[in-house]
């Protein structure tokens, strides 16, 4: 069974500092990967995605993940983060061939200090 | 969000009843997905749909039922409604049969009292 792993239940960072939110897979396959931004009272925003080809993906607001086969990592990541970019985000791996529906982690809360 | 409504966007119900929530769609997608969002337990998929009257169980399916009679329709329902179902409730939509990333509705807050 597929499972996803994200260790940061909150992370606190500065305005202005970088990011670097974790997210580990376990997925027999090679998997689809996404993580996704969830505002306060609101439904959840895709950021990116990776299905395959460069390891490195852009997303929306300036975030990036990069692909780790070797560490079955896709990791979040953002130079210089911004008040508006507090919220949770959610690391998610789904299958290629089918539509059975992703597998979400628990999620990070993410705590910009002024 | 943009061709996903659902409703309604909150209720609250006592425990026994039946409460049925819906999800509308206006962008012909196949696929369809209920999920249900606690704290510390991230998004847990209940039921979902891969064409009219085509439906599935996902993870946390106990206690819930689904239909989908057209294309744009997918509806949840909870026969006996009980506290452990109160949550906020997601579906979403995804463009035909390779996981592209799913679009979700705004969410629908259920309060079993």
């Amino acid at each position: 069974a597929q499972s996803v792993t994200q260790p940061d239940i909150h992370i606190t960072v500065s305005e202005g500092a970088s990011l670097e939110l974790r997210c580990n897979y376990s997925y027999g396959a090679t998997p689809y990967l996404f993580w996704y931004v969830q505002s306060p009272g609101q439904g959840l925003q895709l950021l990116l995605k990776y299905f395959s080809g460069d390891t490195l993906v852009q997303g929306i607001k300036g975030f990036e993940a990069e692909f780790k086969r070797s560490q079955s990592s896709f990791n979040l990541r953002k130079p210089s983060v911004h008040w508006s970019d507090a919220a949770e985000y959610f690391c998610a791996v789904g299958s290629g061939g089918g539509a059975d529906g992703l597998t979400f982690g628990k999620g990070t809360h993410l705590i910009i200090q002024p | 969000d943009a061709g996903i409504t659902q409703s309604p966007r909150h209720k609250v119900t006592e425990t026994g009843t039946p409460v049925t929530l819906r999800c509308h769609q206006t962008e012909n997608h196949r696929y369809m997905y209920w999920y249900r969002q606690d704290p510390g337990h991230g998004l847990r998929l209940i039921h979902y749909s891969y064409g009219v009257k085509d439906t599935d169980k996902g993870e946390v399916s106990d206690g819930y039922s689904v239909s989908r009679s057209k294309t744009e329709d997918f509806l949840l329902t909870l026969e006996s409604a009980t506290s452990s179902q109160t949550s906020v409730y997601f579906c979403a939509i995804s463009i035909g049969h390779k996981n592209y990333g799913y679009t979700f509705g705004s969410g629908t807050r259920l309060t079993v009292v």
